[in-house]
């Protein structure tokens, strides 16, 4: 059965404090892997898709990277902007998408 | 920037009753999608469809629901007789070829609450 787990469950930082957010996957046969951001009643948005290890994205202050297990959301001298839950989903054999339960990141003035 | 619609923001509704949930894709996109996420819960897949067809739907997706794409815009999800658990908040998405990857885009959602 898919596996997505992210952590940790909730973050907070100093603002400019920069950290690091994991999601490991168990899957039969990774198509893609992707992360979104969602703020409080807002639908998820997207920021980056990665689909082979080794792939890195970058984006302001974010940077995804994947390997073979898992994927990271590096974020760099984070603002209190960047305060939301951070979403990691794979995509497999289908089109749909099988998200993680997300991580809550609040950054602190 | 193209993004998608979603139509009501909360509908409120009574138990028993059918509501239908609209969504505008975005214009050029080829595949689209309901998710549906409880309070506190993951987002979690309910039915993809393309080329006027459901080509997958989850363990959810059972006979209360069902969706249509009326017209040329509009993208909709009917539940038929809602129950209290049906309480969520209801994504559309949809997806279109961009360098050879499809990228799910999603709405703002809508809020359903069963009284």
């Amino acid at each position: 059965e898919d596996q997505v787990t992210q952590s940790p469950e909730a973050l907070r930082l100093q603002e400019g404090e920069s950290s690091s957010l994991n999601c490991s996957y168990t899957v039969s046969g990774l198509r893609g892997l992707f992360w979104y951001r969602q703020d409080p009643g807002k639908g998820p948005e997207f920021l980056f898709t990665l689909y082979s290890a080794g792939e890195e994205k970058e984006k302001e202050r974010l940077k995804a990277t994947l390997t073979k297990k898992e994927s990271f959301l590096h974020i760099t001298a984070p603002k209190p902007e960047d305060s939301a839950t951070y979403l990691c989903a794979v995509q497999t054999g289908a089109n749909n998408l099988f998200f993680g339960t997300g991580t809550r990141l609040t950054v602190i003035p | 920037e193209p993004e998608v619609t979603q139509t009501p923001s909360h509908q409120v509704t009574q138990m028993g009753q059918e509501v239908i949930l609209r969504c505008v894709p975005i214009s050029n996109h080829l595949y689209f999608y309901w998710y549906r996420q409880i309070l506190g819960q993951k987002v979690e897949f309910l039915v993809s469809f393309y080329n006027n067809e459901i080509s997958e739907k989850s363990e959810i997706f059972d006979d209360q629901f069902s969706v249509e794409r009326p017209d040329g815009s509009n993208f909709t999800l009917k539940i038929r007789s809602t129950k209290l658990e049906d309480s969520a908040m209801y994504f559309c998405a949809s997806s279109g070829p961009l360098a050879g990857r499809y990228i799910q885009y999603f709405g703002a959602g809508t809020r359903l609450s069963v009284l």
